[in-house]
């Protein structure tokens, strides 16, 4: 059974930095590229980033580009994305999703997500 | 960027009850399109790719139709558990982005 796990979520103050990490379990880590989607309070869906399985090839959201980095450790199968200069509207829930095996660019397995919120 | 629009916003139906849920792309997506639901307080699963292709697991009763800027995805009898949100993905431009959702909820 595929699993993501994700931690790291907390109040932060806006300019300030957060790692999230995802830890997966049940499949192939490295066969597959893997993101982070967030959702704003009340809010729809917005991809964030993604990396592909050997960790060579990343793309971001142009609202997070140059603030974001999305990173992987293959030996503990684990996806990271490291916040900074974090804002208001940065305030999500952030998903880790595995991307679908025909098209990295389809959604279909995803965490239970883990709460950023950025407040003074 | 490739806006998606969802609708209706809100779809009230009854267990039973055949619903039609609608995604229009602001240009051609081809049929690189995706549907997920979401429950409320869970993340969202994985219904439809490319169009019509069902994901693993999931039932007969979802079927998604549809190419270029036009897509449908039909719930042939509601149950209680499919009472959620509605979201539609589009792969074909970059960034991927999602339509803003139907809520469909018990009349």
């Amino acid at each position: 059974e595929v699993q993501l796990m994700e931690s790291g979520g907390d109040l932060v103050q806006p300019g300030g930095s957060l790692r999230l990490s995802c830890e997966a379990s049940g499949f192939t880590f490295t066969d597959y590229w893997m993101h982070w989607v967030r959702q704003g309070p009340g809010k729809g869906l917005v991809w964030v980033s993604r990396l592909n399985g050997e960790g060579s090839t990343t793309s971001h959201a142009d609202s997070v580009k140059g603030r974001f980095t999305i990173s992987r450790d293959n030996a503990k199968n684990t996806l990271y994305l490291q916040m900074n200069s974090l804002r208001a509207e940065d305030t999500a829930i952030y998903y880790c999703v595995r991307g679908h095996y025909a098209s990295g660019t389809y959604f279909d397995s995803w965490g239970q997500g883990t709460l950023v919120t950025v407040s003074s | 960027e490739i806006v998606l629009t969802q609708s209706p916003a809100t779809l009230s139906l009854s267990p039973g009850d055949r619903a039609t849920l609608s995604c229009r792309a602001s240009q051609s997506v081809s049929t690189y399109l995706a549907w997920y639901q979401q429950r409320s307080g869970q993340a969202p699963r994985l219904l439809i790719y490319d169009a019509s292709n069902r994901a693993t697991g999931i039932p007969a009763r979802f079927s998604g139709s549809g190419s270029g800027t036009d897509f449908t995805l039909t719930i042939s009898s509601l149950e209680p558990d499919d009472f959620a949100l509605y979201f539609c993905q589009q792969r074909r431009g970059w960034p991927p982005t999602f339509g803003g959702g139907t809520q469909v909820e018990v009349e």
